[in-house]
């Protein structure tokens, strides 16, 4: 069964460091990936999105991922985080598959990050 | 980006009524909604999809009788959840999926989601 998978369930920094949360797929067609957060009491928002072209390719607030298709990998990066990035964030792959898309998400990691 | 509200934010209901969720996207048209469910601490997991004008898909495991959803309108989706149990109780979250422009895939835009409370 396709399957998202985001390796850290927890992350804990200080302000300033770089920030790397890992996002794996199964699935071998063609795919469609995504990084939403969810900030504290709020909903989800899109991050970044990939659909094709450059793989590294950069979202909101600082942060960019790169798509690794050999890999299937899509890990989230920010160079230097800030405390107002504590949230959780979830991986997600649209499969395209019998004629509808669907969007499967990762479980989740959650960061905090400290003053 | 594009807005999907949800209304109520919250609710608390007795065990074996029934509970109205509704969807809205407030500046795009979106035949297709998806309704999911976040329980604490986990993912979403994808309940079906909403489709305008015909009948929803739902997900393996989901029993169709009992989470009722209804996309009559382009911007308008509810899901009615029948004969409530506390195991019920949970975040539900819809979607709806913004076409976007001819020929971009689409993206799929967040409502603030909804806490069903079953006592």
């Amino acid at each position: 069964a396709q399957s998202v998978s985001q390796h850290n369930h927890h992350v804990i920094l200080s302000e300033a460091a770089s920030l790397e949360l890992g996002c794996n797929y199964s699935y071998g067609g063609t795919v469609n990936l995504f990084w939403y957060v969810q900030y504290p009491g709020q909903h989800l928002q899109l991050l970044l999105k990939y659909f094709s072209g450059d793989p590294l390719v950069k979202g909101i607030k600082g942060f960019e991922a790169e798509f690794i298709k050999s890999k299937f990998s899509f890990n989230l990066r920010k160079p230097s985080v800030q405390w107002s990035d504590t949230a959780e964030y979830f991986c997600a792959v649209i499969l395209f598959s019998g004629g509808y898309n669907k969007l499967i998400f990762g479980a989740g990691t959650r960061l905090a990050v400290h003053p | 980006g594009a807005v999907v509200s949800q209304h109520p934010s919250w609710v608390i209901c007795k065990s074996g009524t029934s509970v109205k969720i509704e969807c809205r996207s407030l500046d795009f048209q979106a035949t297709t909604m998806f309704w999911y469910r976040q329980f604490p601490k986990q993912s979403l997991m994808l309940m079906a999809t909403s489709n305008e004008g015909s009948k929803a898909t739902y997900e393996q495991g989901v029993e169709k009788d009992k989470f009722l959803i209804n996309h009559a309108s382009l911007t308008l989706s509810t899901l009615t959840v029948t004969s409530a149990h506390p195991e019920d109780s949970s975040f539900y979250i819809c979607s709806a999926r913004d076409p976007g422009t001819s020929g971009s895939p689409d993206t799929q835009y967040f409502g603030p989601g909804t806490r069903l409370t079953v006592l």
